[in-house]
């Protein structure tokens, strides 16, 4: 199965500050989707098919890569972007994700 | 809106067998395929069973294969997933995710399954 890899683990961002959250493939995959999850609720969707915002996300964030190098970023850090983000791949069974960056506030 | 809502969890024995159930509401159920998410207590995500929108196509992971057996009512609009010979390792929040075009964009609240002794 493809194995995600996501860097840095924990990371710390003040308001307005520009975030990058990479993940890494050990296979090549086609497109990459990305997840946030608060403290007690369950993960939302944020981008799919790579760089495609999922619905009622703001454009502050953003998706890009290919093979196998993805990142997340989101252009001027909010307090309410606080969360685990978490990577997914869909183009080999199993589908797997990543084991998440939890990204806080400064 | 969209709504999922899980239920079934609880504390299970090594070995025994759980039903989970997901009351999907607020899109047509039957035109979707649905899956089985679980998020372990060290918050990593597992996908664990998908089926098909008319119920004749399923899919697992090899770690419950031939244990889980996921399965849908459409006349319901409800998801389960029937789980047996439980391990400790199965202990996880489990959630019920509706699938669009291999996009999971909408997540229930989750249900918590114990397996312990």
């Amino acid at each position: 199965q493809i194995v995600l890899t996501q860097s840095p683990a924990i990371m710390s961002a003040s308001p307005g500050e520009k975030v990058t959250m990479t993940c890494s493939a050990s296979s090549s995959v086609s497109y990459m989707y990305w997840y946030q999850q608060k403290p007690g609720s369950s993960p939302r969707l944020l981008i799919y098919d790579t760089s495609n915002l999922a619905s009622g996300v703001p454009v502050r964030f953003s998706g890009s890569g290919s093979g196998t190098s993805y990142s997340l970023t989101i252009s001027r850090m909010e307090a309410e972007d606080a969360a685990t983000y978490y990577c997914q791949q869909w183009s080999s069974y199993p589908p797997t994700f990543g084991a998440g960056t939890k990204l806080e506030l400064k | 809106d969209v709504k999922l809502v899980e239920s079934g969890g609880g504390l299970v024995k090594p070995g025994g067998s759980l039903k989970l159930s997901c009351a999907a509401s607020g899109f047509t159920f039957s035109s979707y395929t649905m899956s089985w998410v679980r998020q372990t207590p060290e918050k990593r995500l597992e996908w664990v069973a998908t089926i098909s929108s008319g119920g004749s196509y399923t899919y697992y992971p090899d770690s419950v294969k031939g244990r889980f057996t996921i399965s849908r009512d459409n006349a319901k609009n409800t998801l389960y997933l029937q789980m047996s010979s439980l391990k400790s390792e199965d202990t996880a929040m489990y959630y019920c995710t509706r699938d669009d075009s291999l996009r999971w964009d909408y997540w229930g609240q989750g249900t918590t399954l114990t397996v312990s002794s």
